[in-house]
Order: structure tokens, then sequence, then C-alpha cells
């Protein structure tokens, strides 16, 4: 199984909603990802969680809240968005990075779509 | 300044034709990924390299470490070949991984 699953793949929410956002891996990763992407622009790092520790936090607003419940399963809790968080969310598992010879190939979801309005 | 450039940004070829992507980066890294995404869809990972070149079907990469650069060719370019193309690179130091701005290949039938 070489796949990462996000759920759901559209999501249209309000201002004042709680929502979330999942990402499932069954590689044995323990390097999970989450990404931001609009629309013609690379993807953009919110979120690295290494052996289901929050190893990097890329300055996001609190109103993005990621979790990670096992080495599989990737959360982010979503309340009180702003329309400019519409965007494509994009899940990815790798190896944990130490060293020029390891394997850290990076598997993606499909993402999910968001659109706050 | 970005930690990868690539080159060009837009690219559109006639089916058939020898397309040539570029890729530069300025940090030290342990890996360089080269990506395509489809318009709103996810991204697929196409190759990862440490070194040298790798091949798969017409797709064909290589990388030089010297120089920090890489490069995508695809040969023999097809319609379905339309997507963007991403070029990644993982740190040295661990998890972090820097993206490419992406290059817009559109084939014309």
């Amino acid at each position: 199984d070489t796949e990462v699953t996000q759920t759901p793949k559209h999501l249209v929410m309000g201002m004042t909603n709680k929502k979330s956002l999942k990402c499932e891996q069954h590689m044995g990763h323990r390097a999970m990802y989450w990404y931001k992407q609009k629309a013609k622009k690379p993807p953009e790092l919110m979120f690295v969680y290494s052996y289901e520790k929050l190893s990097i936090n890329e300055s996001v607003p609190s109103r993005f809240s990621p979790e990670c419940p096992n080495s599989s399963l990737l959360n982010l809790h979503l309340h009180a968005l702003q329309p400019e968080d519409s965007a494509l969310y994009l899940c990815a598992s790798s190896h944990p990075g130490q060293g020029f010879r390891t394997t850290g190939e990076l598997f993606f979801g499909e993402g999910s779509r968001l659109t706050v309005l | 300044k970005n930690e990868v450039e690539q080159s060009p940004q837009n690219l559109t070829a006639q089916e058939g034709e020898f397309i040539t992507i570029n890729c530069s980066y300025s940090v030290g890294i342990s890996a360089l990924h080269w990506l395509q995404q489809h318009p709103g869809g996810g991204i697929v990972s196409l190759f990862m390299l440490s070194s040298g070149k790798k091949k798969h079907g017409r797709l064909i990469a290589t990388i030089n470490i010297q120089e920090k650069h890489s490069s995508l060719h695809i040969t023999a370019s097809h319609p379905r070949d339309s997507a963007v193309y991403i070029c990644a690179v993982r740190s040295s130091t661990g998890n972090q991984f820097y993206f490419g701005t992406g290059t817009s290949l559109t084939v014309i039938p």
C-alpha cells in the first residue's frame, strides 16, 4: 500500500464552523506533513510531525490545530477560519530524514479542497 | 531568494518534442524530488534522486550534486504529460522540504 488517503476531498465551511481534515497512511512512515497550496503556487509547509511529535510549525495561525494520534493518522482541526484560508490542503508522508543515504521518498495525498465562506 | 529555482515557469510544446525542465538549489540536500501535479489534483512523486540519473518510461531525471542542479527530460512528449512539474529538495538537516515554483507544461496535439 503506497497511498496517502485524505478525507474529505472537498469541504465548504463557514467562518464559525469547526471541522477536521484527516490523513491516513499505512506505509510505516514516521514523518507526516501538512501543506497548504493556493492556485498556481507551490505547496507551503504548515506542520511536520516526526515520530508522532510536532517538529516543525511554520508560524501557522492557531485557528489551524494539528494532531497526530498515532503513526498512521494525521488530523488538521479547523476553527474560525477566514476566507483567505480557502486552498488545497495536502498531506504527505515519508521516512524521517537522517542523512544523505536515507530513502525519503515523499508521498502525497490527493488533497482536501477547502472553501471558507 | 527561493532555496529552489526552476526554469522555465511555463512551457508549451508540440506533441513528440523533447522537453527539458531545470532545477537549481542553494541548500545542502539529502535528496531531490521531481513531482507532477495535474490541474486541481494531488501530487505524484516521479523521481527521488541523490546522485546520477534515473529513467522511468519516457521520463529521465539527472542530478549534479557539485553544481546543485537537476534536470527532468521528457522524450516524445504527449498531451497527457500536460501538468505542473515541481522540483523539491529535502534538506540534509532533517525533514524540511523546499519546493520550486513549478513549471507548467502544455503539450499540444
